[in-house]
């Protein structure tokens, strides 16, 4: 289960910065996702990836950004345009493009994001 | 889209007793239906999962239903232990592979 490393696991920022989290995996997977999780809700899908150097917007995209460089690589920048930042942020990836029996979603530990 | 629904919100059992939790879906092409548990600070991880071409999964302590015509699945733990306190997120998978997660239920088991 080690295979997605999010750092760091706390982060503290001032409002109208931007902050970017980190996220690796080493599970040569495909497609990689960013959700966010806020306290006594499900996880929304803020951006995802299924390809290198291509990525989609899902749910709530509005505020944050991403890239692709590379396979191993999905971070997520959480710009000063985003209003209600603070939350715990989980990076997952599938093998496939997409999640299914075959190519189930694995998270990595998260980063509780604190912008007061 | 998708859109899932998660019943209850918290769940309170006593140890040894069975827990039953709820979620119903709005795309009939949904086809994968997985189930995480998250304790508490920690990720999501996945514990049971079933297609859409099958009816019930068995394993161990837990289970997953699927009615595919009343679009609900539900995922029953029996025997409750302490160490299955936390929160379960079920999801469904849309034709496109996309997941859409319902809100979670916090289960806690009273020793």
């Amino acid at each position: 289960d080690g295979g997605i490393t999010q750092s760091p696991k706390y982060l503290f920022r001032k409002e109208g910065q931007n902050v970017t989290l980190s996220c690796e995996q080493n599970l040569n997977h495909d497609a990689m996702y960013w959700y966010r999780q806020d306290p006594g809700q499900g996880l929304r899908l803020i951006y995802y990836s299924q390809i290198v150097n291509d990525f989609q917007k899902g749910d709530i995209a509005e505020g944050y950004s991403v890239s692709r460089e590379k396979k191993e690589s999905f971070p997520l920048t959480v710009t000063s345009a985003q209003k209600n930042p603070t939350a715990f942020y989980l990076c997952a990836s599938s093998l496939d493009r997409g999640s299914s029996y075959n190519s189930p979603l694995h998270f990595g530990n998260g980063t509780r994001l604190t912008v007061t | 889209g998708e859109n899932v629904e998660q019943h209850p919100s918290t769940l309170s059992v006593q140890e040894g007793d069975s827990a039953v939790i709820k979620c119903t879906y709005s795309d009939s092409a949904s086809n994968y239906f997985p189930w995480y548990k998250q304790e508490l600070g920690k990720r999501p991880q996945l514990i049971i999962d079933i297609r859409s071409n099958v009816g019930e999964k068995k394993d161990q302590r837990i289970a997953v239903t699927l009615n595919k015509t009343a679009k609900h699945f539900s995922l029953h733990i029996t025997e409750t232990q302490p160490e299955d306190s936390a929160v379960y997120f079920c999801a469904a998978s849309d034709a496109g592979n996309m997941l859409t997660f319902g809100g979670g239920t916090r289960l806690m088991v009273k020793p």
